[in-house]
């Protein structure tokens, strides 16, 4: 059975410092790991990673994807009291990459 | 340019009922999935279309079924409601259908159906 699981589940931290989201998979078919962002309800889009090793960045947002040991990671610097949200990741597979396996989620939460 | 739009936001029905929620893609976007999503829990895969046709599926029981119509848009429907059924039902359109490297889902607002 496929598995997405995030870690942690739940993480609190205050404006200015960095934080660093897991996601390990154990997923059949493999073609590509995603991260979203779910504020109230749409999860908007932030990275699609296919390779190892390739760092993703996107302002303060930064990914890496490791084949390898089945993990990524989602960075995020300088943390703004914008970025408490949910943290998606979900696995597409190969057959299709619309058919998404997610994981629970990490909820961050930016003190002022 | 409109995003994924779905209608109702919120629905409240009883246990045996049936419900149809609604969703239109992004313009130009020719695939549509659904997902369910349980307070507390990441979403699940539930159906995709792409050119009417049915794409994939999870696994969900046969009250879920969906269609998608000649402009696109897409309806899920549940039938004989169960507690079990509430939660946060997503839509999210791409271009293609199979999913090319660089395709990409974007996701609506979600209906959120509650079974009393």
């Amino acid at each position: 059975e496929d598995k997405v699981v995030q870690s942690p589940l739940s993480l609190v931290v205050h404006e200015g410092d960095t934080v660093t989201l897991n996601c390990s998979y154990e997923v059949t078919n493999f073609r590509s790991l995603l991260w979203y962002k779910q504020e109230k309800k749409a999860p908007t889009f932030l990275f699609m990673l296919t390779s190892s090793g390739i760092e993703k960045k996107s302002g303060r947002l930064s990914s890496i994807l490791d084949k390898k040991e089945l993990f990524s990671i989602l960075n995020i610097t300088a943390t703004q009291t914008g970025d408490s949200a949910v943290y998606l990741c979900a696995v597409g597979k190969t057959y299709n990459n619309n058919d998404m396996r997610f994981g629970a989620g990490t909820r961050l939460t930016v003190k002022p | 340019d409109a995003g994924v739009t779905q209608s109702p936001t919120h629905l409240i029905k009883t246990r045996g009922q049936h419900v149809t929620l609604r969703c239109s893609p992004i313009s130009g976007h020719k695939s549509v999935s659904w997902y369910q999503q349980v307070l507390g829990q990441g979403p699940q895969f539930i159906f995709q279309y792409y050119e009417k046709e049915e794409r994939g599926r999870g696994n969900f029981p046969d009250r879920f079924s969906a269609r998608q119509f000649p402009n696109y848009s897409s309806e899920l429907n549940v039938n004989a409601l169960l507690l079990g059924d509430s939660a946060l039902y997503l839509c999210a359109s791409s271009l293609a259908g199979t999913g090319a490297f660089t395709d990409t889902q974007y996701f609506g607002p979600g209906t959120r159906l509650t079974v009393l």
